[in-house]
């Protein structure tokens, strides 16, 4: 199993810019969790899905960002207009369903310019 | 709200047990303790986790006190690679967990 897959692993884009970060869950996965992680405020979920549902978005920061999950291989975080706070790591993460704990990737590194 | 209190940091000798102490004094009956580390540059990656009893599997030990108000994490025979921030989670709600700052070990030669 390649684990959980995410791409770009790196993007640097300019402010005002739309920026769509990618990830692919562990086959079998119901749920998908994505996070965001800075010096200041640590990790942080922004959203998760069950099912390909959007589940619990309370902690997307403002309608700039926005979460989508059309199929149970594929989930994206995109965030329009980019401003130069959204900059962290934004990591994307599965789990089976069960007590166990989440499988991370390897997370995005966004820089906005 | 912290729901866990970790030291900020920690050195342990190559080859020795490394324990990692947590404080989780407001956690309730159903809470499970979770634990995950972060090696510089990766995504986080689940170690263990318990409810009441002590658990054990091939990465670690995870005790936990009678009261369920603090528990620590062992790594038996710590390597260079082990070197990471360790986090200590209590999941709130069934996919809700509430990550704290974590503890930098450094694993000394």
């Amino acid at each position: 199993d390649a684990g959980v897959i995410q791409s770009p692993r790196h993007e640097v884009t300019e402010m005002g810019q739309e920026v769509t970060l990618r990830c692919k869950p562990i086959s079998g996965h119901d749920y998908l969790f994505w996070y965001r992680q800075t010096m200041m405020r640590g990790l942080e979920l922004l959203i998760y899905f069950n099912n390909n549902v959007p589940i619990d978005d309370s902690g997307m920061p403002e309608d700039r960002f926005s979460a989508k999950m059309p199929n149970a291989s594929f989930s994206t975080l995109k965030i329009q207009p980019s401003e130069p706070r959204d900059s962290a790591v934004y990591f994307c993460a599965s789990n089976p369903g069960t007590d166990y704990g989440y499988t991370f990737g390897s997370g995005t590194r966004l820089t906005v310019v | 709200d912290a729901k866990t209190t970790q030291p900020p940091s920690m050195d342990c000798a190559e080859g020795r047990a490394a324990n990692l102490p947590c404080n989780h004094s407001t956690i309730s009956g159903n809470e499970y303790v979770y634990w995950y580390r972060q090696i510089h540059s990766q995504g986080p990656q689940y170690i263990i986790h318990g409810l009441k009893n002590n658990e054990t599997n091939e990465m670690a030990s995870l005790i936990i006190t009678e009261d369920r108000k603090s528990s620590t994490l062992i790594l038996p025979h710590a390597t260079l690679r082990d070197t990471a921030v360790y986090y200590c989670i209590v999941r709130v709600d069934y996919y809700q967990l509430i990550w704290g700052a974590g503890t930098k070990l450094i694993i000394k030669p």
